[in-house]
């Protein structure tokens, strides 16, 4: 079974760019969910979707991230325009059972780390 | 909200010794705990849960972790450190029935093992 995977491995964009992540979550897994790291503090919670729906965005920064789910398969996540403190390592995690104890057995993925310079 | 403290950034035990990675959470409801592992240019892997069944339980690798409620603590342990286990660890919680289900993360831990 191919776990969760994140494309792409390393982003170096400039101030004021556009950069968009992609998580593909495990095959079968509703609960979806994006993590940031910034250097030197803790992993942060972003978003949760279930299948398509955002069931949770309380972590998003501000209104320069945008993140999909078309068709409750893989997700993107975009940063426009990028800022200088959206560099970080961002982590996309999966889970399956929409209720129940299963859903906060989390599977992560490798994660995308993101530069603004 | 819930909230997780892992005491020391970086901890470092000779290779064979004990290994103790302390951490403690706070909710206002019985949480499910985590541990997780990441090694040097991989993911986050999960290494043992708490899901409130047994209060001691055991993970990959040979770690094991104990829920302690009266302590309001999930530490990790090994018994005999090996070279492979460096990495950074961290320990995590989420609250059963909650509106958020995104894990809460401690900082992390470094273990280091000295030959």
């Amino acid at each position: 079974e191919a776990g969760v995977t994140q494309f792409p491995s390393h982003s170096v964009i400039e101030k004021g760019q556009t950069v968009t992540l992609r998580c593909d979550p495990i095959s079968g897994h509703d609960n979806l969910y994006w993590y940031r790291r910034v250097m030197g503090k803790e992993i942060k919670f972003l978003l949760h979707f279930v299948k398509e729906s955002k069931q949770d965005e309380s972590g998003m920064p501000n209104n320069r991230f945008l993140a999909e789910r078309t068709g409750g398969t893989y997700s993107t996540l975009k940063v426009q325009p990028a800022e200088l403190e959206d560099s970080g390592v961002y982590f996309c995690a999966s889970s399956q059972d929409w209720a129940g104890a299963l859903r906060h057995e989390q599977y992560f993925g490798p994660g995308t780390r993101l530069t603004v310079t | 909200a819930q909230s997780v403290t892992q005491l020391g950034s970086h901890v470092s035990v000779s290779e064979g010794a004990l290994v103790l990675l302390r951490c403690n959470y706070s909710s206002s409801v019985p949480p499910y705990l985590f541990w997780y592992v990441q090694y040097p240019n991989q993911g986050l892997q999960l290494l043992l849960k708490y899901t409130s069944a047994a209060t001691l339980v055991k993970g990959i690798n040979g770690f094991e972790a104990e829920f302690k409620k009266s302590e309001t603590s999930f530490h990790l342990t090994k018994p005999s450190a090996h070279m492979s286990d460096a990495a950074e660890y961290f320990c995590a919680v989420s609250v059963p029935g909650g509106g958020a289900d995104g894990l809460t993360f401690g900082k992390g831990t470094h273990l280091i093992i000295q030959p």
